[in-house]
């Protein structure tokens, strides 16, 4: 069965670096989508992205965070600046289309900045 | 704006016992709602989703949900629960009318007992 899958699994970066999340989505999937979940908290939406540009973003994804389609099968979130506060699980998803469609979830990256 | 509300961090329920995980939610426009399931160290699978039509909609391992227009709910049970089914379990909805995001509930902590 096909699964998004996500690389790495736990990233530990110091403060003020930069850190690329990695994901590879369903290959037949068109719209792709970055959530986060702090720990203890519920599952926040990011940003989702169609036909290579973002199609909707949240309060939380502001201009530290990008979000890239380089090839035909990596989608990846860009944090340019960490700060404490962006340690959390990051989820990428992907769906045949929106809204009806399920999202399937990858298992995360762990990111934690000390 | 959407929102979803799962009343109980945690369900403790005995194996073989019927389980029922509550969720309401507030959105405009028709919703379209799911149930997702977290294990330990993996990401969120899809158990089911309503749309449109039935309103006792089936998903994955013996789970069903109920969709209430009238109470706003759409509660996940099972008929007898498996020590397995220990996970934490998250209510989503998206707006089918507009352009909007999956927003989640907090989650729910289900521990079936032995």
């Amino acid at each position: 069965e096909p699964e998004v899958t996500q690389t790495p699994s736990h990233q530990v970066t110091q403060m003020g670096q930069e850190v690329i999340l990695r994901c590879v989505p369903i290959s037949n999937h068109l719209y792709f989508y970055w959530y986060r979940q702090i720990l203890g908290q519920k599952v926040e939406f990011l940003v989702s992205f169609y036909n290579n540009e973002i199609s909707e973003k949240s309060e939380i994804f502001d201009d530290q965070f990008s979000v890239e389609r380089p090839d035909g099968s990596n989608f990846t979130l860009k944090i340019r600046s960490t700060k404490l506060e962006d340690s959390a699980m990051y989820f990428c998803a992907s769906s045949e289309w929106r809204s009806a469609y399920e999202q399937y979830f990858g298992p995360g990256t762990r990111l934690t900045v000390t | 704006a959407q929102s979803v509300a799962q009343p109980e961090d945690q369900v403790n329920v005995a194996e073989g016992n019927p389980l029922t995980v509550k969720c309401t939610y507030s959105v405009s426009g028709n919703p379209y709602l799911f149930w997702y399931v977290q294990y330990p160290n993996r990401g969120l699978q899809f158990l089911l989703k309503y749309i449109t039509g039935d309103n006792l909609v089936k998903g994955s391992y013996g789970f069903e949900a109920e969709f209430n227009k009238s109470q706003t709910s759409f509660h996940l049970k099972k008929p007898s629960a498996l020590v397995s089914d220990s996970a934490l379990y998250f209510c989503a909805v998206i707006s089918g009318s507009g352009n909007t995001p999956l927003v989640f509930g907090k989650g729910t902590r289900l521990s079936v007992i032995a």
